[in-house]
């Protein structure tokens, strides 16, 4: 069993859609981070959390650290958030970034 | 600013044969990361440097993957001998320092194709 579970795995939605992606972790963390990746492209820091809620834009990424939990949502959903969104914890026995598989997100206009 | 740099963005080879990698970092930044992305997973941490020393190399499979960071800024991954299982993308990271509040910023990767 992989140390970070994303769910769901493939996502489509429709423009303007409210999108949650979530994270679930087994291990003890320090801190949370949610990426994107688009195709071809490298991977970008959306957010780094270690408690509640950050907004930015039309992203709002919330973690329960009691429920080993992290979501993120995006607020009026557009094609050019087509990316795969990826979570990462910091922590563990190795103390180091241990990567989610992702969530493939696809939004049709 | 500009980012972190990697050449080439794409490199096809036999299995057997030997490449190299090339990162720059964001100027400044004293940590330098490489992970492999194969597709569908995860990137995964081959090397960690602070300025030109390793802190974390647990995963690079030393038998063929060799990394560098002589001058502490530029850094070179090689792969020699190139297996099949070595398709993935190879991306490098920075940071200003170490430890979970230091921001990563990634370069564009290098997609290697094994054939």
């Amino acid at each position: 069993k992989n140390e970070v579970e994303q769910s769901p795995q493939n996502l489509t939605a429709q423009e303007g859609e409210f999108i949650t992606i979530n994270c679930s972790y087994s291990v003890g963390i320090s801190a949370l981070h949610w990426l994107q990746q688009h195709p071809g492209g490298g991977i970008v820091s959306l957010f780094m959390l270690s408690s509640g809620k950050k907004k930015h834009g039309r992203l709002i990424a919330t973690i329960n650290i009691q429920e080993k939990h992290s979501s993120l949502h995006i607020t009026a959903s557009h094609p050019r958030d087509s990316a795969v969104y990826i979570c990462a914890v910091y922590g563990g026995a190795t103390n180091k970034l241990i990567f989610g598989t992702g969530t493939l997100l696809a939004v049709q206009p | 600013e500009a980012g972190v740099a990697q050449s080439p963005r794409y490199k096809i080879i036999e299995k057997r044969q030997s490449v190299a990698f090339w990162c720059n970092p964001i100027s400044g930044h004293a940590t330098l990361y490489w992970y492999q992305q194969i597709l569908g997973q995860g990137p995964k941490l081959l090397i960690q440097f602070q300025n030109n020393g390793v802190v974390d190399d647990s995963q690079l499979p030393k038998d063929r993957f060799s990394a560098e960071r002589l001058k502490g800024v530029d850094s070179t991954l090689k792969i020699q001998p190139a297996k099949l299982e070595d398709s993935a993308v190879y991306l490098c990271a920075s940071s200003l320092g170490r430890g979970e509040y230091n921001e990563q910023f990634f370069g564009p990767g290098t997609r290697l194709t094994v054939l």
